[in-house]
């Protein structure tokens, strides 16, 4: 079976520009988390989707917007883009929130680097 | 608010223990997990602890004590291969995982 799966793997942006990211959960798995991790950093919580609702949004700016489809697969936008925002970003799936067992499992994220 | 604490870096000597401790504070708490991440890697699940005590997964164990907001990742006959970021995250009552900074384990030969 395949794992979560997330595209694209490197992208640069220009001060500014928006990007998409993708996010494919594994088959069954109706969460998706999203984490922004700098370099040196744990992964900070963006947001979750169950069921395509958001369930919880972490402490960042309207800038940062997700959707989750009804396929379960889900995208980050995030408007006019900083430099602060290169990071490693993380989608997770899980078969319910954190579920009851407190595992995640993490794609490989997509490295955005804004110049 | 939510804040987790643990060490930036430990050293350790192949074939030897080590342990990696995670304090947090939470205003709502059902579990703490642990994670491995390796350079350039994405985290891999290690273990969950929902209850006080421990929990053994081959080499690695974990413990929690919810009473001292406290837990710890146990790591024996380390290997070369165990050198990496490791990451305490709690499961919140609005379930969602936050991840502590993460202790950057070095192992030398």
């Amino acid at each position: 079976d395949a794992g979560v799966t997330q595209s694209p793997t490197h992208l640069i942006k220009t001060r500014g520009q928006h990007v998409t990211l993708r996010c494919s959960p594994i088959s069954g798995h109706k969460s998706v988390s999203w984490y922004q991790q700098v370099l040196g950093q744990g992964p900070q919580f963006i947001f979750q989707y169950y069921e395509k609702e958001e369930r919880g949004r972490g402490n960042f700016p309207d800038r940062f917007s997700a959707r989750q489809f009804p396929n379960y697969s889900s995208e980050l936008n995030v408007n006019a883009l900083l430099l602060g925002d290169s990071a490693l970003y993380l989608c997770a799936s899980s078969l319910a929130g954190g579920g009851n067992t407190g595992e995640l499992f993490f794609g490989e994220g997509s490295r955005l680097t804004v110049l | 608010g939510q804040s987790l604490e643990q060490p930036s870096e430990v050293t350790a000597v192949e074939g030897a223990i080590v342990q990696i401790n995670c304090t947090y504070q939470t205003s709502g708490f059902y579990g703490l997990s642990w994670y491995q991440q390796h350079d350039g890697g994405a985290p891999t699940f290690l273990s969950y602890n929902a209850l006080d005590g421990l929990e053994e997964t081959g080499r690695f164990s974990s413990f929690l004590s919810r009473s001292d907001s406290y837990g710890y990742l146990l790591l024996q006959e380390l290997q070369m291969k165990d050198s990496a970021s490791y990451f305490c995250a709690v499961l919140d009552r609005d379930d969602k995982i936050i991840f502590g900074k993460g202790t950057r384990l070095h192992i030398l030969p």
